[in-house]
């Protein structure tokens, strides 16, 4: 059964520091990941989709990574900024199974301090 | 840029009742589904749907859950008679094809009382 874990839980950094946020996936055969930004008490916006063939994508100051032999995908967020405070979740869908849905890890919650 | 909308944004029943949660997703998307988030956990998958039936549903999806496509663009979510730990925000999303991005809705915050 597929366990997403994300570390860690949860992240305070000073405004402009650099960051990674950790996903980790106990199942390699996967479609893709995705990473979502979750606001308290809101929806799930999208950020960044990953295919099981690419290596990373980027967006702006965002660029995810994924390496699915280790289970592994990071989220670098270059140059936080107070906006970017929120929850990070990463999904992801496996390879396989009778429809594609998303199963989510735990989350970072990520403050930015101004 | 298309959006999913869900409405109400938040709703507050008695124990026993029963509501309708609803979901207008992407006009173009094949693919629908309910994912549920109870307060400080994780998001669950609930319910898939495509081509007007039930692809897959998981284990909480159970007799007291259905959904339901009643005119092409609305997609509907049952809770036949609610239960205090139905309380959650209720996700709707829709998808082009079924391993491309997901579009979620900015949810339904059920209270059951």
């Amino acid at each position: 059964k597929q366990e997403v874990t994300q570390i860690p839980a949860a992240l305070s950094v000073p405004e402009g520091e650099n960051l990674v946020l950790n996903c980790s996936f106990t199942d390699s055969a996967i479609y893709n990941l995705q990473w979502f930004r979750q606001d308290p008490g809101k929806g799930l916006t999208s950020l960044l989709l990953i295919q099981s063939s690419q290596r990373e994508q980027t967006s702006g100051r965002l660029n995810a990574s994924l390496d699915k032999s280790s289970g592994r995908s990071t989220l670098y967020i270059a140059a936080s900024q107070p906006g970017d405070s929120a929850t990070y979740l990463c999904a992801v869908i496996n390879y396989g199974g009778a429809t594609n849905k998303l199963i989510f890890g735990t989350g970072t919650l990520l403050a930015v301090q101004p | 840029e298309p959006e999913v909308t869900q409405t109400p944004s938040h709703q507050v029943t008695q124990m026993g009742q029963e509501v309708i949660l609803r979901c207008v997703p992407i006009s173009n998307h094949l693919y629908f589904y309910w994912y549920r988030q109870i307060l400080g956990q994780k998001v669950e998958f609930l319910v898939s749907f495509y081509n007007n039936e039930i692809s897959e549903k998981s284990e909480i999806f159970d007799d007291q859950f259905s959904v339901e496509r009643p005119d092409g663009s609305n997609f509907t979510l049952k809770i036949r008679s609610t239960k205090l730990e139905d309380s959650a925000m209720y996700f709707c999303a829709s998808s082009p094809e079924g391993d491309y991005g997901y579009t979620f809705g900015s949810g339904t915050r059920l209270t059951v009382v």
